[in-house]
């Protein structure tokens, strides 16, 4: 299985901040990642697919970036919506895991 | 317009049985590959299944041998049969489509259901 190593857990941050978030999969995943915001008692939404392409809709202060095993998710300028935990997940081959999740919380 | 709803949660004792159903529109569940993710209190989001458009199936290794992903053509909908429950399957339950773009093929969950609890305890 491939496994997913995210960090931070949590940040804080303020709104208009620089944001990032990494993934390290435990073996390389040819891009083969997804990017997901996730708020309380909503469904998962999904931000960035193949490592770099931003689903339609998406903001684009949302960008994800990487090769190999390591990605990042980078917000450009943090807005009062994106406070939200964040999650990784590969899906180069069953079992499709998360990351561990990145809680980012206002300062 | 795509859409999933889920049902069929409830509260269930442990070692017990239970059938989560999520009902598509606006797209064919056999033509597309289709997943369950559930979120546990205090954790994060944990892939539980995921099922190709040809039928295959594939689980998480805490589910294996517990967990059966079927789907209903006629409905166009996809289930989960959940055995032998453990306390630690407590948890919110997700339906997603695994979105299948031209010349990119399957990649993230596009389009989520609103989910549906599941309580396992005595």
């Amino acid at each position: 299985d491939i496994h997913m190593t995210q960090s931070p857990s949590s940040l804080s941050a303020s709104v208009g901040d620089r944001v990032s978030i990494t993934c390290r999969a435990s073996q390389g995943i040819s891009d083969s990642l997804a990017w997901y915001q996730h708020k309380p008692g909503k469904a998962p939404k999904l931000l960035v697919y193949d490592a770099s392409r931003l689903e339609t809709g998406v903001p684009s202060r949302f960008s994800g970036s990487g090769s190999g095993a390591d990605y990042t998710l980078t917000i450009s300028s943090l807005q009062p919506e994106d406070f939200a935990t964040y999650y990784c997940q590969h899906y180069f081959s069953p079992p499709y895991i998360f990351g561990q999740g990145t809680k980012v919380e206002m300062k | 317009e795509v859409q999933l709803v889920d049902s069929g949660g409830g509260l269930v004792q442990p070692g017990g049985s239970l059938r989560l159903s999520c009902a598509a529109s606006g797209f064919s569940v056999s033509n597309n590959y289709m997943g369950w993710v559930r979120q546990t209190p205090g954790k994060g989001l944990e892939w539980v299944s995921v099922m190709y458009s040809g039928g295959s199936a594939y689980y998480a290794e805490s589910v294996k041998g517990r967990f059966t992903m079927s789907r209903d053509t006629a409905k166009n909908a996809v289930h989960l049969e959940m055995n032998s429950l453990r306390p630690e399957d407590t948890g919110v339950y997700y339906c997603a489509r695994q979105q299948w773009l031209v010349m990119l093929g399957p990649n993230g969950f596009d389009y989520w259901g609103q989910g549906t609890l599941v309580t396992v305890s005595s």
